[in-house]
């Protein structure tokens, strides 16, 4: 079985700095990883995805994750937040044979002015 | 270009009425699952298909039915509605993978509140 754990239940930080969200994963094979975005009262909308071509990989709006095997993660990095990122994030692990989705619990991100 | 449409967009309900959440998609999508997101919960796989006349479990399938008639539609069923049941209800489709493209799309959601 696969898991995922998002380490920060609320992430906040200030227009134009860095931006962290935490993911680790547990899986017994070589998974698929997702991050997806959520705006308020919105469907989920796909940030990116690692499926083992490169372990660095980059987004849409700026976002980027770096795989890490050893680490067992994949967090989710923006060098600059914008008001417009404020949502909620969900990393996400692929099961065998990509029947399943497992996400975690989601990360909100508040950006404040 | 739809994508996934989910209907209806809110739902009230009383305890032990039965309804029915519609999704359609027009991508040919192999696969589509049903999920519940619940605050602090993240999404919780209810049901998934992987193609016409296949369905099965997924992480929380209880109270809740699926039929896979044709490729673009999978509704889900609740036959007898809780309190419990009172959530926010995605549908998802994608390729099945290694036949094409397998990022999942979502649809808008379906709020539904059992009194």
């Amino acid at each position: 079985a696969q898991s995922v754990t998002q380490l920060d239940s609320h992430v906040s930080v200030s227009e134009g700095t860095p931006v962290l969200l935490r993911c680790n994963y547990s899986s017994s094979y070589s998974p698929s990883l997702f991050w997806y975005v959520q705006h308020p009262n919105k469907g989920l909308q796909l940030l990116l995805k690692y499926t083992s071509a490169a372990t660095l990989v980059k987004g849409i709006n700026g976002f980027e994750a770096e795989f890490k095997k050893s680490e067992t993660s994949f967090h989710l990095t923006k060098p600059s937040a914008h008001m417009s990122d404020a949502a909620e994030y969900f990393c996400v692990v692929t099961g065998p044979g990509y029947s399943t989705l497992t996400f975690g619990k989601g990360t909100m991100l508040l950006v404040s002015p | 270009n739809a994508g996934v449409t989910q209907t209806p967009k809110f739902q009230v309900l009383k305890t032990g009425q039965s309804m029915t959440l519609q999704c359609a998609q027009d991508m040919n999508h192999e696969y589509m699952s049903w999920y519940r997101q619940d605050p602090g919960m993240g999404l919780r796989l209810i049901h998934y298909s992987v193609g016409a006349g296949i369905t099965d479990q997924g992480e929380v399938p209880n109270g809740y039915n699926v039929s896979r008639s044709t490729t673009e539609d999978f509704p889900l069923r609740l036959l007898s509605a809780a309190p419990s049941q009172t959530s926010v209800y995605f549908c998802a489709s994608s390729n099945i993978p290694g036949q094409g493209e397998d990022i999942q799309y979502f649809g808008a959601g379906t709020r539904l509140s059992v009194l």
